[in-house]
């Protein structure tokens, strides 16, 4: 079966620091994968995804990037954060497929200070 | 306007009750459309794939699109405490999932 790992769970970061938050997959080969944001009371908005290694299409412009260094790896990172990149964030797989659903990690709550 | 419209709530409803939670969308491109829920403080859980017009039962739960008016609904019979979650729906195109704010769902005793 395929499972999903996500760490770390918390994170508080100071202002200025940078962030790294890694994603990995087991059961699957060659996934879908993406990062979402979720604000408070909100729902998830598609940071990135990437339909294969080194292969990454961001959706809105921020002060976040993604890579894809392994087929099952993924990883959100700043080089200097801001106050506003705080938010629960949520990393997914799917099937490697235009249609697909997604089945997600148990998140990562980041407060930057 | 937003691709996948969903009101929030909250919605509180005593055990035992037909829970009706409901989603219209813009985007004529979805092909596919999800239901999650989500406890607090964790990771959504898929709970119905629908990708057609129609309705698509699970054991309580039932999940209904009509690609006419842009209106997918999912129903939960027989609502029970451990129900209590947000509620998010979500539609997909060309490999990406578009979803709604969610809806906070409470079920007491």
């Amino acid at each position: 079966s395929q499972t999903i790992h996500q760490w770390p769970a918390t994170l508080v970061q100071p202002v200025g620091s940078p962030l790294s938050l890694e994603c990995t997959v087991e059961g699957t080969s060659n996934p879908n994968l993406y990062w979402y944001r979720q604000a408070a009371g909100r729902g998830l908005q598609l940071l990135f995804y990437s339909v294969g290694i080194g292969q990454i299409s961001s959706e809105v412009p921020q002060n976040l990037s993604a890579s894809r260094p392994q087929d099952r790896q993924f990883i959100l990172s700043s080089k200097k954060l801001l106050l506003s990149d705080s938010g629960f964030y949520l990393c997914a797989w799917g099937r490697q497929s235009l249609n697909t659903e997604a089945f997600f990690g148990q998140g990562t709550r980041l407060t930057v200070v | 306007q937003k691709e996948v419209e969903q009101d929030p709530g909250p919605l509180s409803v005593p055990e035992g009750a037909i829970v009706s939670l409901n989603c219209t969308y813009s985007n004529s491109a979805f092909q596919y459309f999800m239901w999650y829920r989500q406890y607090s403080r964790k990771g959504p859980e898929l709970l119905m794939y629908t990708y057609s017009s129609g309705n698509k039962e699970d054991g309580r739960f039932t999940a209904q699109v009509d690609k006419s008016s842009k209106y997918i609904s999912l129903f939960i019979r027989d609502s029970q405490p451990s129900d209590s979650a947000t509620y998010l729906c979500a539609g997909t195109s060309y490999g990406k999932l578009t979803f709604g704010q969610g809806t906070i769902l409470t079920v007491h005793p």
